[in-house]
């Protein structure tokens, strides 16, 4: 079974704070996402890498960034938390091939900015 | 850009009775894969069922189908016989070019 896992469960921080939150993939796919989930609003795609080192911005970019050095690993990384980062954040991986291949999800970090 | 539309935020219904959720979404593109995924109470969201925007047949898997309607962009989901295990947020995803728009879920409760 593909396995993805997202460090952490849960995380209070600190407006101002440097916070990284990891992904961990085991079934070597290619493509991996970062969505933060909000009540009434659903998934959003805050980016979005294609392979190593690659990286494009989703839909709500602004405020984070992301690390992709190794195949199985993608980092979000929020430079200086505000409390509108508040949210629970997935991070989700699929085979690159074909389009139809479908999302496999960790588990969510769900982050209090206080 | 894709949008999806999923119209109603909140649904129930009895044990072993049939429920359907709607999704509409809106696109230009021909080609496209549209999921249904479930995201249970505090647990990992997973893949419920694929239809490929290329096949007329709607796709099934066991108590779960789809009414997938293209010309209207229309593509519901059904669950037959539900079970208390079916109480969950349910998601409607458009997938192109790799990328997946979401829409804003539908929580589904089953009651006794």
């Amino acid at each position: 079974d593909v396995k993805v896992t997202q460090s952490s469960r849960y995380l209070v921080k600190r407006t101002g704070e440097k916070v990284f939150l990891e992904c961990v993939q085991d079934m070597d796919h290619e493509n991996m996402f970062w969505y933060r989930q909000d009540p009434g609003l659903g998934l959003r795609l805050i980016y979005f890498s294609y392979d190593v080192k690659m990286k494009e911005k989703g839909d709500i970019p602004e405020g984070y960034s992301v690390s992709r050095e190794k195949k199985e690993r993608f980092s979000l990384i929020l430079e200086s938390a505000s409390t509108n980062q508040t949210s629970m954040y997935l991070c989700a991986s699929s085979i690159l091939k074909g389009q139809g291949t479908e999302a496999f999800f960790g588990q969510g970090t769900r982050l209090t900015v206080v | 850009a894709q949008t999806v539309t999923q119209s109603q935020p909140e649904m129930s219904v009895q044990e072993a009775e049939t429920v359907t959720l709607s999704c509409t979404y809106d696109t230009s593109e021909n080609n496209y894969y549209l999921f249904w995924y479930k995201q249970p109470p505090s647990r990992q969201m997973i893949l419920v069922i694929r239809q490929e925007a290329y096949k007329q047949q709607n796709a099934t898997e066991n108590r779960f189908s789809v009414n997938f309607q293209k010309a209207a962009k229309s593509f519901s989901l059904k669950i037959s016989d539900s079970q208390l295990g079916d109480t969950a947020m349910y998601f409607c995803a458009f997938m192109n070019a790799g990328k997946s728009t979401f829409g804003d879920g539908t929580t589904l409760t089953v009651k006794p």
